[in-house]
């Protein structure tokens, strides 16, 4: 199975918003509320942001937001600080005990 | 506070085996499944495979399918990944992250670094 299409890579500068598209199939992204984003810094493990699609674990900024749309989650991330370049990860259970992640993509703040 | 430690790898030749490890600490480690998760240089994250709490369910990627075995000891806290048959596309840091009762993925290990080379 392929990976969920990220795109390669964002930017933006302190202060603003970017958003982080991460589409798949009526297999996964689209059939299950089991969307989940990591950051991950460079050298480092992945760090839960956000999970279920649209809720925060304890300890991460509301500065950080999911959404999903049809196929499509996406993960918005406002009031841009230096401290958010990473790589940004989704991930979508796809059934029957499988999950699949996206390719990834590389944040700049300018 | 939620450890989970990864060891066991290393450089190892095509065609052999290798077995990780995952210590846990800081949680019922018999309540909550793991993952394996790995990621190859300069790539992206792969899911390898999945164990439930009790080991009733477990499931793998296809490209791990047959060739890898995920097992617990839920008396140790420990969690395993026996790889066989080992590849050059194997080559990845490999992690486990506890499977939360949401699905997702909560917290993860730092990480082993396998690599398979002749």
């Amino acid at each position: 199975q392929s990976a969920l299409t990220q795109p390669r890579s964002v930017s933006g500068s302190p202060g603003q918003s970017v958003t982080i598209s991460c589409t798949g199939t009526s297999s996964d992204v689209g059939g299950y509320k089991y969307v989940s984003w990591y950051q991950q810094h460079p050298g480092k493990a992945p760090r839960l942001l956000i999970y279920d699609v649209t809720k925060w674990p304890s300890g991460v900024p509301d500065r950080f937001s999911g959404s999903k749309s049809g196929n499509t989650a996406s993960l918005t991330i406002s009031g841009l600080q230096a401290e958010d370049e990473a790589d940004y990860f989704c991930c979508s259970y796809s059934g029957s005990y499988t999950w699949i992640f996206g390719g990834g993509t590389k944040l700049t703040v300018l | 506070q939620v450890q989970l430690v990864e060891s066991g790898g290393g450089v190892v030749q095509p065609g052999r085996s290798l077995r990780l490890s995952c210590a846990t600490s800081g949680f019922t480690f018999s309540s909550y499944g793991i993952h394996w998760v790995r990621q190859a240089p300069g790539k992206g994250l792969e899911w390898v495979a999945v164990i439930w709490y009790d080991g009733s369910n477990i499931n793998y990627a296809d490209s791990v399918k047959g060739r890898f075995t995920i097992s617990r000891d839920n008396s140790r806290n420990t969690l395993f990944l026996q790889m066989n048959s080992m590849r050059a596309e194997d080559t990845a840091v490999y992690y486990c992250a506890r499977l939360a009762h949401s699905y997702h993925m909560d917290f993860w290990g730092q990480g082993t670094t396998v690599t398979v080379s002749s």
